[in-house]
């Protein structure tokens, strides 16, 4: 079964860095063609792209965030990492890892959703 | 502001056929990207609808169809039903001076009257 699960904490202090990590079951980051990205959701808004990595190790970054994001993967783990820096309450969302495979740039397979809030 | 718009709500009765737009620009949609869409109801992950503008994964009714002309695409639901009460979001590929990113619309709210 096809499946990715975010975990990260769900309370980070403003300025703090956040670190998420997405955990992929039934398939492999390094299968070619394989790309994971983050996408997110502040309450009660739209969803917000922010990050995708490629099975060949190519990345690429939300124009407005992109200062502040890094996106890696553990291929021994089979996990895909982001991390974000000097964070903000307006940073606070819930933040998905989602699959894309097969379908050109569709985000096929979602993971639940991690919960974030940034506040002190 | 999201680079892609759609209304804010729709609704429509059981049965009936209902349109949710989505208008992009000479950067995305315009520029020959494909749209997608995705059905979220609320507290749970967004679900994968119709890519390639037009197509439906497999496990998607027919009921659900997409189209695109110009700078816009639209998602049409026929026959609706109560569980297709949800939001929808489309998606596209926006490549511009500022950099290429992808992009979602503002997402669409149905409700089945």
């Amino acid at each position: 079964q096809v499946t990715l699960r975010e975990s990260g904490p769900a309370l980070v202090r403003p300025k703090e860095p956040l670190t998420l990590t997405c955990t992929l079951s039934g398939f492999s980051i390094n299968t070619t063609g394989m790309c994971v990205a983050w996408i997110r959701q502040p309450p009660g808004k739209a969803l917000e792209w922010l990050a995708r990595i490629d099975w060949d190790g190519d990345k690429y970054y939300s124009t407005s965030l992109k200062t502040r994001l890094t996106i890696s993967k553990d291929t021994s783990k089979n996990q895909v990492v982001l991390t974000m820096t000097n964070t903000d309450p307006v940073d606070t969302a819930t933040y998905y890892c989602a699959r894309i495979f097969g379908f050109k740039d569709a985000f096929d397979i979602w993971g639940q959703g991690t919960i974030v809030t940034v506040s002190s | 502001q999201s680079v892609l718009t759609q209304p804010p709500s729709v609704s429509g009765a059981p049965g009936q056929r209902v349109t949710i737009s989505c208008t992009g620009s000479s950067s995305n949609i315009g520029a020959g990207f494909d749209v997608y869409w995705y059905q979220q109801v609320p507290g749970t992950a967004p679900k994968f609808l119709i890519y390639g503008n037009n197509n439906r994964p497999s496990g998607v009714p027919d009921r659900f169809s997409g189209s695109k002309s110009g700078t816009s695409a639209s998602l049409a639901i026929t026959g609706l039903q109560a569980e297709d009460e949800a939001d929808y979001y489309c998606q596209s590929y926006d490549s511009s001076l500022s950099g290429s990113v992808w992009v979602f619309g503002g997402g669409t709210k149905l409700t089945v009257l």
